[in-house]
């Protein structure tokens, strides 16, 4: 099983739909969690942090489940300015680097 | 507001030959980062840095060779380099491991 794992994409969906993307990793003692924003051919920029409580920033809201080991990021109302790769990153007690997923593409169209 | 500066923006190697990417950071950030992206991939992490005289491997580190003199500046060495070192490479940097890291724009390398 890889470290992290996110949904194949690309997601294709039309303004104003709500998406989620799922992401789940391997390691039980991650200990933090995030959402990266990477437009294409651009350097990954923080969308934002995943708190074990769930948190919300707008429209976007980040979820996080240490039973399952799984953390998802819902955006509503989409916009076309939310198109873009969205990568789920892991960083692990005692490591000190980040763990990326190979992201999953989000398409929205008029 | 310069944040995690790279040089060059591109370059193309032939095969055999070496370069240096440069990374420089003016945030005062302990830990900084190497990773490369291939077309459709994930980023792989090829070495990192918590400190000034402090470097270790990730996952790809073959081929590659860095060091952190300073706390700004953490080169990335690349010697004989192969086509399969064709690749985006993206330094980053961060205050501690479980911050948020700010990456350079890239370096986009090709080897032929």
């Amino acid at each position: 099983r890889k470290e992290v794992e996110q949904d194949p994409g690309p997601f294709n969906v039309p303004e104003g739909a709500t998406v989620a993307f799922n992401c789940t990793y391997s390691n039980s003692a991650s200990q933090s969690f995030f959402w990266y924003r990477q437009d294409c051919r651009k350097e990954p920029k923080l969308l934002m942090s995943v708190y074990s409580s769930g948190n919300e920033d707008g429209r976007f809201t980040a979820q996080l489940n240490r039973a399952s080991q799984y953390i998802s990021l819902l955006i509503r109302d989409s916009k076309l300015s939310d198109s873009a790769t969205y990568l789920c990153v892991v960083t692990n007690s005692g490591y000190s680097t980040l763990t990326f997923g190979k992201g999953t593409m989000l398409l929205v169209s008029p | 507001n310069a944040g995690v500066t790279q040089t060059p923006k591109f370059r193309i190697l032939k095969i055999g030959q070496s370069m240096t990417l440069q990374c420089a950071q003016d945030m005062n950030h302990n830990y900084m980062y190497w990773y490369r992206q291939d077309p459709g991939m994930g980023l792989k992490l090829i070495y990192y840095s918590v400190g000034a005289g402090i470097t270790d491997k990730g996952e790809v580190p073959n081929g590659y060779n860095v060091s952190r003199s300073t706390t700004e500046d953490f080169p990335l060495r690349l010697e004989l380099a192969a086509p399969s070192q064709t690749s985006v490479y993206f330094c980053a940097s961060s205050y501690r491991s479980d911050t948020e890291a700010f990456f350079g724009q890239g370096t986009r390398l090709t080897v032929v």
